[in-house]
């Protein structure tokens, strides 16, 4: 069966730190992946998404960038965290075609913290 | 992906049945139509999805009328776990490259 991981499960950082949250993907060959955020109490944000290795869309120009190294691996990055970035960041996946492109999978999530 | 339009709120009593409506007036002829169930500090959760007419799984069904302009879920005889945000999403689900964005969701409150 498929599953997600994504780490770490909560994490502080103080304001000007790098970032780096990575999430993996088992069961599965060349999934969609998706980064999202939410800000406490609002919905969910599309930050990325990826259809293959090195194929980057961004939803939402800011400070993050992401980059899928391998087909099941995706990570989130900043340089210099802001404030701003404060929220829960999830990963997830769907398989691409066949109905199943909407069919998506989240992780755990991330709930960072900037101070 | 299509604009979806749903109720902010509702409330319910334990035990009744509940229905969702999300509009979705410029739907594609290739998209499917998704609906997520989220629980607060978790990811969203996949409960049911269609194409056209009636879909009914352990957990829910999903309506939709011909024109595909609009589809209802209906949760029958909620609990109180059943509290969460609904999300409605409607995209092309043959594309394999469609990014899934979400609408505000409806927050369904479900009173003892």
């Amino acid at each position: 069966s498929q599953t997600i991981h994504q780490w770490p499960a909560t994490l502080v950082q103080p304001v000007g730190s790098p970032l780096s949250l990575e999430c993996t993907v088992e069961g599965t060959s060349n999934p969609n992946l998706y980064w999202y955020r939410q800000a406490a109490g609002r919905g969910l944000q599309l930050l990325f998404y990826s259809v293959g290795i090195g194929q980057i869309s961004s939803e939402v120009p800011q400070n993050l960038s992401a980059s899928r190294p391998q087909d099941r691996q995706f990570i989130l990055s900043s340089k210099k965290l802001l404030l701003s970035d404060s929220g829960f960041y999830l990963c997830a996946w769907s398989t691409p075609g066949q109905g199943r492109d909407t069919e998506a999978f989240f992780g755990q999530g991330t709930r960072l913290t900037v101070v | 992906l299509a604009k979806t339009t749903q109720p902010i709120s509702m409330d319910s009593y334990e035990g009744q049945e509940v229905n969702i409506t999300c509009s979705h007036n410029n739907i594609a002829t290739n998209d499917y139509i998704t609906w997520y169930q989220q629980f607060p500090s978790q990811g969203p959760r996949f409960i049911i999805q269609g194409y056209k007419t009636k879909v009914t799984n352990e957990v829910a069904s999903l309506f939709i009328p011909a024109d595909r302009k609009s589809s209802t879920l209906s949760l029958p005889r909620v609990s109180l776990s059943d509290t969460a945000v609904y999300y409605c999403l409607v995209g092309d689900g043959n594309s394999g490259n469609t990014p899934l964005v979400f609408g505000k969701g409806t927050r369904l409150s479900v009173i003892a």
